[in-house]
Order: C-alpha cells, then sequence, then structure tokens
C-alpha cells in the first residue's frame, strides 16, 4: 500500500497553464475511476477538486481538469492566479477496497 | 450545512490508547460510508480507515491494520476511531471525513477541521 507518487514542488507564472502527475500501480490508479484531487492552503482542511478523474465538484473552476492513462494521473491547472498556491494531493482507490494519497505536490505561483 | 466535528485528541504515552469521535450533522448519515484521514506535522496526508454507511464493512491503512479500529452509530450520527498501542509515529492531526456519494466507498468530499493526537513520552 506503497503511497502514489507525485512530484514534490511545480511552479508557474500568473495566466499559465502547470500539470502535476501522480503515479500508481495497476492496483489502484490503473483499474480504478476513483481518482481525486484536493487542494490544501496551508493550515486548512483539504478542498476536493476533481473527482472520478476528469468530474469537478459544483463550485470548482473548470480551468482545474484532470485525466488519466494508464497507472497515471494527472491535474492540469490552467489560467493560473494567486489563489491556486497550496498543496496538491491525488487519492485513489485500490483493489483492497482501501484509500491512497500521494505524496503531495507543492504549487508555487511565481 | 455538513459539519463533522472531531474531538478526543491529546497527548499520550507510547503503547497507550486513544479514541476520538467525530460528531456529524446537516446529511442524512446513515447512508455515507466515513472516513479518518491523518495528517503528520509538515507532512502529507495518509488514509487511515472507512467503515461503509452500514457499518457491514470496515478498511484499514496497513500502518494502522490491528491497533485502530472504526466504528459508528447511525442513531447518533457519530463515527469512531479507536487507537491502541499508539506510536510515536501515529503523531497527527486526524481528519473525520465523508464520502461523496451515498451508498457506497466514493472520493472524500467533506472534512472536519481536525484533532490532534500526540504520542509523546
Amino acid at each position: 500500500q506503497s503511497a502514489l507518487t507525485q512530484p514534490p514542488s511545480v511552479s508557474g507564472s500568473p495566466g499559465q497553464s502547470v500539470t502535476i502527475s501522480c503515479t500508481g500501480t495497476s492496483s489502484d490508479v490503473g483499474s480504478y475511476n476513483r481518482v481525486s484531487w484536493y487542494q490544501q492552503p496551508p493550515g486548512t482542511a483539504p478542498k476536493l477538486m476533481v473527482y472520478e478523474v476528469s468530474n469537478r465538484p459544483s463550485g470548482v473552476p473548470d480551468r482545474f481538469s484532470g485525466s488519466k492513462s494508464g497507472n497515471t494521473a494527472s491535474l492540469t491547472i490552467s489560467g493560473l492566479q494567486a489563489e491556486d498556491e497550496g498543496d496538491y494531493y491525488c487519492s485513489s482507490y485500490t483493489s483492497s477496497a482501501t484509500f491512497v494519497f500521494g505524496g503531495g505536490t507543492r504549487l508555487t505561483v511565481l | 450545512q455538513v459539519q463533522l466535528v472531531e474531538s478526543g485528541g491529546g497527548v499520550v504515552q507510547p503503547g497507550r490508547s486513544l479514541r476520538l469521535s467525530c460528531v456529524t450533522s446537516g446529511f442524512d448519515f446513515a447512508t455515507y460510508a466515513m472516513h479518518w484521514v491523518r495528517q503528520a506535522p509538515g507532512k502529507g496526508l495518509e488514509w487511515v480507515a472507512v467503515m461503509w454507511y452500514d457499518g457491514s464493512h470496515e478498511f484499514y491503512a496497513e500502518s494502522v491494520q490491528g491497533r485502530f479500529t472504526i466504528s459508528r452509530d447511525n442513531s447518533k450520527n457519530t463515527v469512531w476511531l479507536q487507537m491502541n498501542s499508539l506510536r510515536a509515529e501515529d503523531t497527527a492531526l486526524y481528519y473525520c471525513a465523508r464520502g461523496r456519494d451515498p451508498y457506497r466507498s466514493s472520493s472524500i468530499y467533506y472534512w472536519g477541521q481536525g484533532t490532534l493526537v500526540t504520542v509523546s513520552s
């Protein structure tokens, strides 16, 4: 039940696009579409940004989009804004009926 | 609105036990799976446990399997996490969380504000 693999950090300038990858295995990301992405600003609880690979909850801007190919899921944030800064985590359902998170990616808006 | 309020955290010695509570409101508790997720200071999120909406199934992270027990009472809209044989590495902010969809083990949508557990002698 190893954590999903995310890059420790990504950065971009306002208006640019960034993509955060999340690599798992055939026992989690590769086998299920229950991949989610969470945003966590410092000192706050996580917020669901994308669920089931590419769906956005009500209220989440369409600048946030998700996709998946094989064992790797991705979150793309287009038109970067200063308020997008924070930590981002992916999560997946697993073949053991458990869930697993990625190690987290710190997004810096330059 | 949906509210999840955790309590029960504190400082505890290694090897001892602690029980966390999460009282919920604003939704039909009996139809949603409930999770516990933790976050060690300065670290990432770690999923801990889930219990199905009807209490029929429970699943745990390997790191807590055999030491932690999740339970719920649908008549009290409450979920608990019993933590035994605590270790220093269990020190974390423990979040109670609710799945997005009823009747299935779906993505976590709502989160509480967390309760801090510190394991130290």
